[in-house]
């Protein structure tokens, strides 16, 4: 069964500064890999998934995040963050394109001005 | 883009009682729907897989007697909570697959919050 794990709960960056938040996932063949975010009161957004192919994956809103098959990890990067960037981030793993997604427990980002 | 609606947003209910929550593709035709529970400030847990046509296909640990999953229609799909109790209050959210250029990606909805009181 697969599983994901963000070992962050919280992290605090400036405005301005760079972002990774760290994702490793437990899965047997190759994974389908997720980043949502969801702003508070707001339902989730997908920035970026990768299927296939270049591993490095662009998504919306600035953000990219690499997938390392040596390291089962997909870490989010963002090169400046915003202050609108301040939400709960999760990473998240599917079996397949049509199949279920396993949410890890999701990283809060705090922005300082 | 594909949306999905869920209705009603915020519900109050009284312990006991049963409670509906709709979840709707509105521009398009959704033959699978997943149901998650978000408890506050925690990640979203997988509830069950609904099929149109077909019984839903719960997680383990998920009782099936007491969330009752329909998915009569390929636009909607519902989720019964019955005999709710305070312990049911949560943040219930669904998504659908979207079929995209010969692949699928999940659309979520804003998700419904629960209080049982």
């Amino acid at each position: 069964a697969q599983s994901v794990t963000q070992p962050d709960i919280h992290i605090t960056v400036s405005e301005g500064a760079s972002l990774e938040l760290r994702c490793n996932y437990s899965y047997g063949a190759t994974p389908y890999l997720f980043w949502y975010v969801q702003s508070p009161g707001q339902g989730l957004q997908l920035l970026l998934k990768y299927f296939s192919g270049d591993t490095l994956v662009q998504g919306i809103k600035g953000f990219e995040a690499e997938f390392k098959r040596s390291q089962s990890s997909f870490n989010l990067r963002k090169p400046s963050v915003h202050w609108s960037d301040a939400a709960e981030y999760f990473c998240a793993v599917g079996a397949g394109r049509d199949d279920k997604i396993i949410f890890g427990k999701g990283t809060r980002l705090h922005i300082l001005p | 883009g594909a949306v999905v609606s869920q209705h009603p947003s915020r519900v109050i209910c009284k312990s006991g009682t049963s409670v509906k929550i709709e979840c709707r593709s509105l521009d398009f035709q959704a033959t699978t729907m997943f149901w998650y529970r978000q408890f506050p400030k925690q990640s979203l847990m997988l509830m069950a897989t609904s099929n149109e046509g077909s019984k839903a296909t719960y997680e383990q640990g998920v009782e099936k007697d007491k969330f009752l999953i329909n998915h009569a229609s390929l636009t909607l799909s519902t989720l019964t909570v019955t005999s709710a109790h305070p312990e049911d209050s949560s943040f219930y959210i669904c998504s659908a697959l979207y079929p995209l250029a010969g692949s699928y990606e999940q659309y979520f909805g804003p998700g419904t919050r629960l209080t049982v009181t």
